[in-house]
């Protein structure tokens, strides 16, 4: 059974702080790997990883994939107050249609 | 640009009522249309997806149907609602199967 699994549940920082989250998959058809960021609602795409050892960047933001390893992981640098919410790691198929998420990372950025 | 809606944003319904939740998509065409639900605290679980009118995939049996009567018109319903159908029900679209999705804002869903 496909698996993609999120650590930590959830994490508590202070502003300022660079975060680390990680995600790991099994799944028997890859494509790619994608990032969401949810605040309140919807969720908000981020990043789409399909190669490995390629960074990818945006602000203070950044991603990496390794399919050797079947993981992928999130840096938050200087992070702020607007970066509390629940990151949501999918993996998808060469079709796309069917992405498997993770149950999230809660991100908590204290003041 | 493209633009996501989805309505009602909450909905409250007894056990054993119809349901009908809808979600339209502007400024593209022919996009790939997908329903997701979220439980509390849980990932996204894939509900429906549709790649064109008329065209409906189910990844989940249950009591859910999903319908695309217009081409950025997407329907999800039930004609009998059960207790746990309660839950965050997300629409998604995205150009096609190749590319990131794109989520509307969401209906919350309360059976009680």
């Amino acid at each position: 059974e496909d698996k993609v699994v999120q650590s930590p549940l959830s994490l508590v920082v202070h502003e300022g702080d660079t975060v680390t989250l990680n995600c790991s998959y099994e799944v028997t058809n890859f494509r790619s790997l994608l990032w969401y960021k949810q605040e309140k609602k919807a969720p908000t795409f981020l990043f789409m990883l399909t190669s490995s050892g390629i960074e990818k960047k945006s602000g203070r933001l950044s991603s990496i994939l390794d399919k050797k390893e079947l993981f992928s992981i999130l840096n938050i640098t200087a992070t702020q107050t607007g970066d509390s919410a629940v990151y949501l790691c999918a993996v998808a198929p060469p079709d796309n249609n069917d992405m498997r998420f993770g149950a999230g990372t809660r991100l908590t950025v204290k003041p | 640009s493209q633009t996501i809606h989805q309505w009602p944003a909450t909905l409250v319904q007894p056990v054993g009522s119809p349901l009908s939740l809808e979600c339209t998509v502007e400024g593209t065409s022919n996009p790939n249309l997908y329903w997701y639900r979220q439980a509390a605290g849980r990932g996204l679980q894939l509900l429906f997806y549709s790649v064109g009118i008329g065209q409906i995939s189910s990844e989940v049996p249950q009591n859910l149907s999903a319908s695309r009567p217009q081409d950025r018109q997407f329907i999800l319903s039930s004609k009998k609602l059960l207790l746990s159908d309660s839950g965050f029900y997300l629409c998604a679209w995205s150009m096609d199967s190749h590319n990131e999705q794109f989520f509307g804002p969401g209906t919350r869903l309360t059976v009680l």
